[in-house]
């Protein structure tokens, strides 16, 4: 099955800096790869995606980048924020039988954004 | 719209005991999935369904089942409870298979 690795699992960085976290996958199939934010005792909430027809996409601060040929993105937060702080999770989705499809998810970085 | 909301928030079982966990969304989505969340961990898929009547395993299904009789609503089964089976689970869904996934609260689930 598909596996995704992250990294770092933790990122310390000071305000206004940019952090970049890092994963790769291992099923070529994989076509979709979201990025989520969990704050502490809440759900996980998307913050950005990017279908494998797409090398990079932009939303205001936040960036992904996707290399299918080494299998593997990146998640880019420029001018970080001290309400940046939390644990993002990269995902990975292929396509099953029946039309469905699965989310393989890294382990997360908890990423620290210092006054 | 009140989204994908879960029920109950905080469990605690006994090894041997059984209960089911409640998903219900309101989104008129077709695809729902249970997660499990280990602390410190990423989301495990437990298992999905892509509509009423059809569901499939995930990563881990092992003591868990599902059923799928509306569109709205996606229990998971816990049938005699492990210490292993302690964990927050997120239940899911999406309008299609490639689409954001919304995610409930949680069910955060303790087994002593």
């Amino acid at each position: 099955g598909e596996n995704v690795e992250q990294h770092p699992s933790t990122l310390s960085v000071q305000e206004g800096d940019s952090a970049v976290i890092k994963c790769t996958y291992s099923d070529s199939a994989s076509n979709y790869f979201p990025w989520y934010k969990q704050e502490l005792g809440k759900r996980p909430q998307l913050i950005i995606d990017i279908r494998s027809n797409v090398g990079e996409k932009k939303d205001q601060r936040i960036a992904v980048t996707l290399n299918k040929t080494a299998k593997h993105f990146s998640l880019h937060i420029t001018e970080t924020q001290p309400e940046d702080s939390a644990v993002y999770f990269c995902a990975a989705s292929i396509r099953v039988t029946g039309g469905g499809n699965k989310l393989t998810f890294g382990t997360g970085t908890q990423l620290k954004v210092e006054l | 719209n009140a989204g994908v909301t879960q029920t109950p928030k905080f469990r605690i079982l006994k090894i041997g005991q059984s209960m089911t966990l409640q998903c219900a969304q309101d989104m008129n989505h077709n695809y729902m999935y249970w997660y499990r969340q280990d602390p410190g961990m990423g989301l495990k898929l437990i298992y999905y369904s892509v509509g009423a009547g059809i569901t499939d395993k995930g990563e881990v299904p092992n003591g868990y089942n599902v059923s799928r009789s509306t569109t709205e609503d996606f229990p998971l089964r816990l049938e005699l409870a492990a210490p292993s089976q302690t964990s927050v689970y997120f239940c899911a869904s999406s309008y299609a298979g490639y689409n954001e996934q919304f995610f409930g609260p949680g069910t955060r689930l303790t087994v002593l």
